[in-house]
């Protein structure tokens, strides 16, 4: 079926670190792309997502381009902040039908100064 | 001035109890959802709600009764509650039929003793 597998966490880094957090997904058609992020306390917030292949999303720093042919949508950043620690989410929604996010399991960052 | 919010934060409650979590969005969207949180961080759609009618029911118990009492509205009942259902709800919205970006709320932490 549809799935998202993402890295283990928690990922710890010192400030200033380069960041990579691996996604692939599995999925019947042409899927759109989501990077979610959930700050303690708070709700899930969208991060930067892709509609199509080669499609690159970006936002705050932050970077992952939807590659079909190895069907991965890895999270990059080339120097992550203390502010940047949080839960971070890779998803899919499947191409026709509703709006249904298929959530990846999550992957805890930690930043330390 | 907060978009998406949810009723309790928190709820401790004993295994065979009803219980409600409520959802509110003040961003005028048509669609909203709900969503489990397991112990294992695993995000899972389970219903959603598009102008008050149900177009997504993923395979729950039947325990679980989703109420839309307007479009700002998705209230989720829980009856006789059992340990499994301890998890985190996060509640959510969307505009244009669901076809626009998620936004989420807080979440609610439930734990059933």
């Amino acid at each position: 079926g549809d799935s998202v597998t993402q890295m283990e966490g928690p990922v710890t880094l010192s400030e200033e670190a380069c960041l990579t957090i691996n996604c692939t997904y599995t999925a019947t058609g042409y899927p759109s792309l989501f990077w979610y992020v959930q700050y303690p306390g708070e709700g899930l917030q969208l991060l930067l997502k892709a509609t199509k292949a080669d499609d690159k999303g970006s936002n705050k720093g932050f970077e992952a381009t939807y590659r079909k042919e190895t069907t991965s949508f890895h999270l990059e950043k080339g120097s992550v902040q203390v502010s940047d620690s949080a839960v971070y989410f890779c998803a899919l929604r499947l191409s026709g039908g509703y709006n249904k996010l298929i959530f990846g399991a999550g992957t805890r960052l930690a930043v330390h100064p | 001035d907060t978009a998406v919010s949810q009723t309790p934060k928190y709820l401790v409650t004993q295994m065979g109890n009803d219980k409600s979590i409520k959802c509110e969005q003040n961003l005028g969207h048509d669609t909203m959802y709900w969503y489990k949180q397991d112990s294992k961080k695993f995000l899972k759609i389970m219903f959603s709600y598009n102008n008050k009618e149900l177009i997504i029911n993923e395979t729950v118990p039947n325990r679980f009764s989703p109420k839309s009492p307007d479009k700002a509205h998705l209230n989720l009942h829980i009856n006789s509650l059992e340990l499994g259902d301890s998890a985190v709800y996060f509640c959510a919205s969307s505009q244009d039929g669901g076809r626009e970006t998620q936004y989420f709320g807080p979440g609610t932490r439930l734990l059933v003793l």
